[in-house]
């Protein structure tokens, strides 16, 4: 069966960085499309960003655009976001998941699997 | 990008009511809509994929119906187990949007 293990997450002061790691295992985690997705405290569920299979592209929400990466690497069965210049409203929990169908515009689409996700707190 | 609105943001109902959650989307998305259910302290799960495919293992009581802007999850007879939050999700176009959510609690 196919798992997502998040790690890396803590507190954090504002505008300062973190790095969000999630491991795969169980699947052939390099023919699929990755995503990152939040929920802060009490919230419902944002998009955050996802990653092609193979890395080539990336799409982020507008607001995380130009503050955070993702990123993978399929030799370590691993994806990756990196969280630069933290905001308060960056506090959420940040869980990986993976889809199972890619068509010719979304990668990665119909989340079958997540992770059970890793808490970020921004705070002074 | 696209606003996904989910209504209505919470309701109560008893076992073995039939349980109604629209998401409108702010343009057409064809069937490019997900519905989610969460509970308290857990990862969401996949329940409808495409508005109208039932994920495996999802119990038959859950629908999802629609194309374009207008989406529904049905739930046919409610159980203990369901009393949740529910999302749904766009993934048309990115940005992917999520609704705001549907708490169905116990009435």
């Amino acid at each position: 069966q196919a798992q997502l293990v998040e790690s890396g997450g803590g507190v954090v002061q504002p505008g300062r960085s973190l790095r969000l790691s999630c491991a795969a295992s169980a699947f052939s985690f390099s023919n699929y499309g990755m995503h990152w997705v939040r929920q802060a405290p009490g919230k419902g569920l944002e998009w955050v960003a996802v990653i092609s299979y193979d890395g080539s592209d990336k799409y982020y929400a507008d607001s995380v655009k130009g503050r955070f990466t993702i990123s993978r690497d399929n030799s370590k069965n691993t994806l990756y976001l990196q969280l630069n210049s933290l905001r308060p409203e960056d506090t959420a929990v940040y869980y990986c998941a993976k889809g199972f169908f890619d068509d010719s515009t979304s990668y990665g689409k119909h989340f079958d699997c997540w992770g059970q996700g890793t808490l970020v707190t921004v705070s002074s | 990008a696209i606003q996904m609105t989910q209504s209505p943001s919470s309701l109560s109902a008893s076992v073995g009511d039939r349980v109604t959650i629209t998401c409108r989307a702010s343009q057409g998305i064809r069937n490019n809509l997900d519905w989610f259910q969460q509970k308290p302290g857990k990862a969401p799960k996949l329940l409808i994929y495409a508005a109208s495919s039932l994920q495996s293992g999802v119990p038959s009581r859950f629908s999802g119906s629609g194309s374009g802007t207008d989406f529904t999850l049905t739930i046919s007879s409610l159980q203990p187990e369901d009393f949740a939050s529910y999302y749904c999700l766009q993934d048309y176009n990115y940005p992917w949007t999520f609704g705001q959510g549907t708490k169905v609690e116990i009435k």
